[in-house]
């Protein structure tokens, strides 16, 4: 089955600064690739996807980039704010239904 | 629009006891999705269903059972209730892929087993 993995674990980032989330999977059928943010006690919110069809994404501040020879994506932020903190997960998906999340990463933004 | 509601919202069970924990949706999203999110971890999906009377184990189904009689309701239920599965409960949907993947989460049932 699908296996997905995320680095780092935790991240600190200066505010103002980027910060680089990635994420690999195995399995190559793989067609569809959330990203969601989830703060303290609350529930996961997507933020950005990216179908297998297209290389790079963005949205604002938050981009995704997809590398399907390599198997990886990766979430990039720019110009992080305070209010960035919280834990992200990455996820990978055949067709919208199975869903295989990465154990996230604690993104701190210091003031 | 309610979105994605889950109850209870807190639940402490004994060990052995049986409880369902329910969710609904009202946006006709034909896919609905149970996970497990314990302490510190990511989600770990349990069963999906990509329509009424359609489900299909995720990755740790064992211990659970769920249902999907109709578009809106997705219950699970768990039977013999262990401390393993101490966790909080996450429900969500979304439409067919053809159009949007989208998964919109529920508020989460926070579980205890004792």
């Amino acid at each position: 089955g699908e296996n997905v993995e995320q680095h780092p674990s935790t991240l600190s980032v200066q505010e103002g600064d980027s910060a680089v989330i990635k994420c690999t999977y195995s399995d190559s059928a793989s067609n569809y690739f959330p990203w969601y943010k989830q703060e303290l006690g609350k529930r996961p919110q997507l933020i950005i996807d990216i179908r297998s069809n297209v290389g790079e994404k963005k949205d604002q501040r938050i981009a995704v980039t997809l590398n399907k020879t390599a198997k990886h994506f990766s979430l990039h932020i720019t110009e992080t704010q305070p209010e960035d903190s919280a834990v992200y997960f990455c996820a990978a998906s055949k067709n919208g239904q199975n869903f295989v999340f990465g154990p996230g990463t604690r993104l701190s933004v210091l003031p | 629009n309610a979105g994605v509601t889950q109850t209870p919202k807190f639940r402490i069970l004994k060990i052995g006891q049986s409880m369902t924990l329910q969710c609904a949706q009202d946006m006709n999203h034909n896919y609905m999705y149970w996970y497990r999110q314990d302490p510190g971890m990511g989600l770990k999906l349990i069963y999906y269903s990509v329509g009424a009377g359609i489900t299909d184990k995720g990755e740790v189904p064992n211990g659970y059972n769920v249902s999907r009689s109709t578009t809106e309701d997705f219950p699970l239920r768990l039977e013999l209730a262990a401390p393993s599965q101490t966790s909080v409960y996450f429900c969500a949907s979304s439409r067919q892929p053809n159009t949007y993947n989208e998964q919109f989460f529920g508020p989460g049932t926070r579980l205890t087993v004792l």
